[in-house]
């Protein structure tokens, strides 16, 4: 089976732009959730997806968002960019939901400027 | 929210040196999961812990779950160079509710 694949795998932005990311999970799998990994954060929870709808969400504000298409894959949208929105993202997919083992898909580095 | 605190947070070990990461919560869990990500790659699942009390192994690796569902342990034994990596804890309250990452336990092995 392939594996949980993230595009782009980098990205370079300026403050204020909006950017998309996308991820495309295990096939089959139903649930997708976001995380975002600094290095004096850690893993941060954004949100998880389970059939197109949002089952979970984090502490974060408005300017980040998601969805999930009918096919699983999923796309998280930042708007109005600032300097500390720049991490790693990493999207995780698991067949049911985060009871269940999470496969990490290698992230989109976002470097915000 | 939840919090899961995870101690310690760095860990410098010679290789054949055990090592212990310890993951603590203030509510009860429903389960714990552990991941590790090695430098510059990604969280790769380690394995889940459900029941109190319950221990599993995975070769020279021994995860605990306490007693009360509050908290956890990773254990390895002998470490090796291997083993470099970002140990998270990864905490549940009830089934279906988000899961909360520790801050994650980096381990350096000296060769």
């Amino acid at each position: 089976k392939a594996g949980v694949t993230q595009t782009p795998r980098y990205l370079i932005k300026t403050r204020g732009q909006q950017v998309t990311l996308s991820c495309s999970p295990i096939s089959g799998h139903r649930s997708v959730s976001w995380y975002q990994q600094t290095p004096g954060q850690g893993l941060q929870f954004l949100f998880e997806y389970f059939s197109e709808t949002q089952r979970n969400k984090g502490n974060f504000p408005g300017r980040f968002s998601g969805r999930q298409f009918s096919n699983s894959r999923s796309e998280m949208n930042v708007s109005t960019l600032e300097l500390g929105d720049s991490a790693l993202y990493l999207c995780a997919s698991s067949l049911q939901g985060q009871t269940y083992e999470q496969y990490f898909g290698p992230g989109t580095r976002l470097t915000v400027t | 929210g939840q919090q899961v605190m995870q101690i310690p947070q760095y860990q410098h070990v010679q290789e054949g040196e055990d090592f212990t990461t310890y993951c603590n919560s203030s509510t009860t869990l429903s389960n714990i999961q552990w991941y590790k990500q090695r430098p510059g790659g990604h969280p790769v699942f380690l394995i889940q812990l459900v029941k109190s009390g319950e221990v599993k192994k995975q070769k020279r690796l021994t995860f605990q779950f306490g007693e009360a569902k509050k908290n956890s342990s990773l254990h390895i034994t002998a470490t090796q160079t291997t083993d470099v990596g970002t140990y998270f804890c990864a905490a549940q309250e009830t089934s279906g509710s988000r899961l909360t990452f520790g801050e994650g336990t980096q381990l350096t092995v000296n060769p």
